[in-house]
């Protein structure tokens, strides 16, 4: 079984700063890959950043980057330069590559507010 | 750009009524699935389905059924919906293999009274 844990429901941030939202994961798959998406008050799901347990090097997508530390089973979200835009509720979530287990499992989110 | 439709945006249906969610995608992918979001739980995955007629249990499957006649067609459906089935639905689909993003749909917020 897979699980995600992310322990801030609220976070506020000061525009123009960096903000980290922590992600922890607990699975049994040795292969898997951990996802980020981001829902704004509109209710849509946007994905932001992928990394597989493989990779060997943190991935980065624009201002978003992903710290991976795979022996403490963490995978935070780093959102560099905060605007007030990324006001919105972050998803950390899961899959594992066995079986069938095509489906993500996700967090419970961090609902994130970044301050004028 | 794949664009993932769901049928409503807001419904609002009566305790015991059959209920009909419909999710289209329009990029020719394997997998869809369906998830309830409620506050403080996250996503919840309900069902899924990985090709025409097939389906798997999710971790919250029971009072829905779903169905997939179509590839780009994906239903689910509340036999006698209750109060406790008011949630935001949303639908995703991703392709075949594991290291793709879902893409979901706008949500469907289904108000049982």
């Amino acid at each position: 079984a897979q699980k995600i844990t992310q322990t801030q429901p609220g976070m506020f941030v000061q525009e123009k700063e960096a903000v980290t939202l922590d992600c922890t994961y607990d699975t049994s798959d040795p292969s898997y890959g951990l996802f980020w998406y981001k829902q704004p008050s509109s209710g849509e799901m946007i994905f932001l950043i992928y990394q597989g347990s493989y990779d060997q090097q943190n991935a980065t997508e624009g201002r978003y980057s992903l710290n991976f530390q795979k022996a403490r089973k963490s995978a935070n979200l780093v959102i560099s330069a905060s605007q007030l835009g990324d006001s919105a509720m972050y998803f950390c979530a899961m899959r594992g590559f066995s079986g069938s287990a095509r489906q993500l499992t996700f967090g419970s989110g961090t609902q994130l507010t970044v301050l004028p | 750009d794949v664009k993932v439709t769901q049928s409503s945006r807001y419904l609002v249906k009566r305790t015991g009524e059959k209920v009909f969610l419909e999710c289209v995608q329009d990029m020719d992918h394997e997998n869809m699935f369906w998830y309830r979001q409620d506050p403080g739980l996250g996503l919840r995955l309900i069902y899924f389905s990985y090709d025409v007629k097939m389906k798997e249990k999710g971790d919250i499957p029971e009072g829905y059924s779903v169905s997939r006649e179509k590839k780009e067609r994906f239903s689910l459906i509340l036999e006698s919906a209750s109060t406790n089935q008011t949630s935001m639905y949303l639908c995703a689909s991703t392709r075949g293999g594991t290291s793709y993003e879902q893409y979901f749909g706008p949500g469907t917020r289904l108000t049982v009274t």
